[in-house]
């Protein structure tokens, strides 16, 4: 069982839809979780993080945690094209990000 | 600008030569961290320093890599004996102690061994 893992996808959503990216993870310790959003031949750019059970919001974004399920998800509301990209899934594991292999996302205008 | 740097941005070298990478991260930031990236897959840790200090390394990682930071400020990453496998993007991130590990990238260095 790999430490956390996503769908590789691709997603494909209609533009203004709502896109739906889960992530699991193995190691019931972990205490923080984050989302990052990586554009094709660029580097990740974190977007979110998440320390509780429940959701948190910005913006478009909402990030959720159950750590009882050891399930973490990201959803982007009024998908844009622009949203089109990688979703890249890490949780904190002894002080270290340990990463998910990621989630392409397309959003079609 | 006050984000992460990584030299250089691009590097082509051929099988069997030593590489070296630079990373300078954000400056309040004390722990520094080395991933690698391949096409289709997620950041793969290499190995993070907390100040000076190497706190952890992969053990998947080869022992031809070699990272240091030894004042605590940037760091830099050694492939000795480079192999076409190790062509990849290597990324760098840094981030506070006591910030539940929110890290930050730099551009990446993308090696390709020919």
């Amino acid at each position: 069982q790999k430490e956390v893992e996503q769908n590789s996808g691709p997603l494909s959503v209609p533009e203004g839809a709502i896109a739906s990216l889960n992530c699991t993870y193995s190691d019931r310790g972990s205490q923080s979780f984050f989302w990052y959003r990586q554009y094709s031949g660029k580097s990740p750019e974190l977007i979110m993080s998440i320390y509780s059970n429940g959701d948190k919001e910005d913006g478009r974004f909402t990030a959720q945690l159950n750590k009882a399920s050891q399930y973490v998800s990201l959803l982007i509301r009024d998908s844009q094209p622009s949203d089109s990209a990688t979703y890249l899934c890490a949780v904190n594991q002894g002080g270290k990000l340990i990463f998910g292999q990621g989630t392409e996302l397309s959003v079609k205008p | 600008d006050t984000g992460v740097s990584q030299n250089p941005r691009h590097k082509i070298t051929k099988r069997g030569q030593n590489v070296t990478f630079r990373c300078d991260p954000i400056s309040e930031h004390n722990r520094l961290y080395w991933y690698r990236q391949t096409l289709g897959q997620g950041p793969e840790f290499l190995t993070y320093f907390q100040n000076e200090a190497q706190l952890e390394k992969s053990r998947l990682l080869s022992d031809r890599f070699s990272a240091e930071r030894p004042k605590g400020s940037f760091s830099t990453l050694e492939i000795q004996r480079t192999e076409q496998g190790d062509s990849a993007m290597y990324l760098c991130a840094s981030s506070r102690r006591d910030s539940n590990t929110e890290a930050f990238f730099g551009q990446g260095t993308r090696l390709t061994v020919v």
